[in-house]
């Protein structure tokens, strides 16, 4: 049980589609992640969000939006993707100042046709 | 560029004790971790070592430090093949853990 829950754990799309990826964390951690792994790249940080403040955005396109409403949850809005968007979508929190490093869900793999 | 240098693969037969190095270019994180991802899997946090230590042993893990030349490297004793993995040692960059790309462990039976 990673306290950090992922939904949906596959999603395929059309480039024209909207859809949404949904992280929660049951850990009353403060700062909450977006990370994307590609096969042939490092895990890349997408978003940052601390104590529900976007406080980094690493010039990710802006087809992918963000969304903290509250410390416990995290949204990634997806629109008009391209196939190159393929990829494993991590989210991860953690309690900022605190040694227990991050704590990762299981994923989304999202597959865009 | 990458704030960390792994090597890409390692090969080890059951039993055997597997290192893994990283060398890192930011020595400003006050703790250091290591992370293992199983296929089809998100990142599992296995161990950390606080910045002003030089080894911390945990079961079959044993972590060094040598914060002089930054070097950092997990020891597993007794290799099994379910520590079969990509394996992480992510500094902390300005705001958030930089990973990069891992060193693959395949343990042969």
């Amino acid at each position: 049980e990673t306290g950090v829950t992922q939904t949906p754990r596959h999603l395929v799309m059309g480039m024209t589609n909207k859809k949404s990826l949904k992280c929660e964390q049951h850990l009353g951690h403060n700062a909450m992640y977006w990370y994307k792994q590609s096969a042939k790249k490092p895990l890349e940080l997408m978003f940052v969000y601390s104590l529900e403040e976007r406080v980094e955005n690493n010039s990710v396109p802006s087809r992918f939006s963000p969304e903290c409403p509250n410390s416990s949850h995290l949204f990634l809005h997806l629109h008009t993707l391209q196939p190159e968007d393929s990829a494993l979508y991590l989210c991860a929190s953690s309690q900022e100042g605190g040694a227990d490093g991050y704590t990762f869900g299981s994923g989304t793999r999202l597959t865009v046709v | 560029g990458e704030d960390v240098e792994q090597s890409l693969f390692l090969s080890v037969r059951e039993g055997d004790s597997s290192v893994i190095n990283c060398t890192y270019t930011d020595s400003s994180s006050t703790y250091l971790y290591w992370y293992k991802q199983e296929p089809g899997a998100g990142l599992q946090l296995l161990t950390y070592i606080f910045s002003n230590m030089d080894m911390k042993q945990d079961q079959r893990l044993t972590v060094l430090l040598n914060k002089k030349d930054k070097h950092l490297s997990l020891r597993i004793a007794d290799t099994q093949t379910g520590d079969s993995a990509i394996y992480f040692c992510p500094p902390k960059g300005r705001r958030a853990l930089t990973f990069g790309s891992g060193t693959r462990l395949q343990v042969q039976p």
